[in-house]
């Protein structure tokens, strides 16, 4: 069973650096892509970026490109999403979520969510 | 960006009823288009993938439809369940862009 794990809720203050995972586990990890997606309080869904696991190649949303940054560890079929310094606008919930690997490249398994909450 | 327009944002409705959701994309998309599911609290999920595709375990009141840039998804008889709010995704091209969702209620 195809299965993305999210680490647990985050509460943290304005300037301090987090970093969030995602642990896939039922399938070969380096395969498929990973995906993050932000919701923010309330809103929709924003898609910030994905990464290939095998390679670790980056595609970033214009509207997150250089605020965050996204990683694998392989050898541990990991991703992760990190921040250097955060600010109240990351409030949100993260999702992972994985590519389906083929000629269409949809969302298929998503994780269960990661709440980061950033407040003084 | 491609931007992608999903109207209405919200809708009412009753169970049993067949109700109607589009997307709109800024240019032209092939099929590539998947719409999710999401209920309060809880992750997305795929219902359609590749504009039509139902996916495995989802009920077939369940449809898809659409090319280019025009795109709907349908739900033939809706069940108390199928309350929640539906989101469109391009995944066509980077960065991959949702639409704002469709808030379904009961009426």
């Amino acid at each position: 069973e195809v299965q993305l794990v999210q680490s647990g809720a985050e509460v943290k203050k304005p300037g301090e650096s987090l970093r969030i995972s995602c642990k896939g586990s039922g399938y070969r990890f380096t395969s498929y892509w990973i995906s993050w997606v932000r919701q923010m309080p309330g809103k929709g869904l924003e898609w910030m970026g994905r990464i290939d696991p095998e390679d670790s190649y980056t595609n970033y949303s214009p509207s997150f490109q250089g605020h965050v940054t996204i990683s694998t560890d392989k050898s541990i079929g990991t991703a992760y999403l990190q921040w250097s310094s955060v600010k109240a606008s990351d409030t949100a919930m993260y999702y992972c979520a994985r590519h389906h690997s083929g000629a269409y490249w949809y969302l298929d398994y998503w994780g269960q969510g990661t709440l980061v909450t950033v407040s003084s | 960006a491609i931007q992608m327009t999903q109207s209405p944002s919200s809708l009412s409705a009753s169970v049993g009823d067949r109700v109607t959701f589009t997307c709109r994309a800024s240019q032209g998309i092939r099929n590539d288009l998947g719409w999710y599911q999401q209920k309060p609290g809880k992750a997305p999920k795929l219902l359609i993938s590749a504009a039509s595709n139902l996916q495995s375990g989802v009920p077939s009141r369940f449809s898809g439809s659409g090319s280019g840039t025009d795109f709907t998804l349908t739900i033939s008889s809706l069940q108390p369940e199928d309350f929640a709010t539906y989101y469109c995704l391009q995944d066509y091209n980077y960065p991959y862009t949702f639409g704002q969702g469709t808030k379904l209620e009961i009426k």
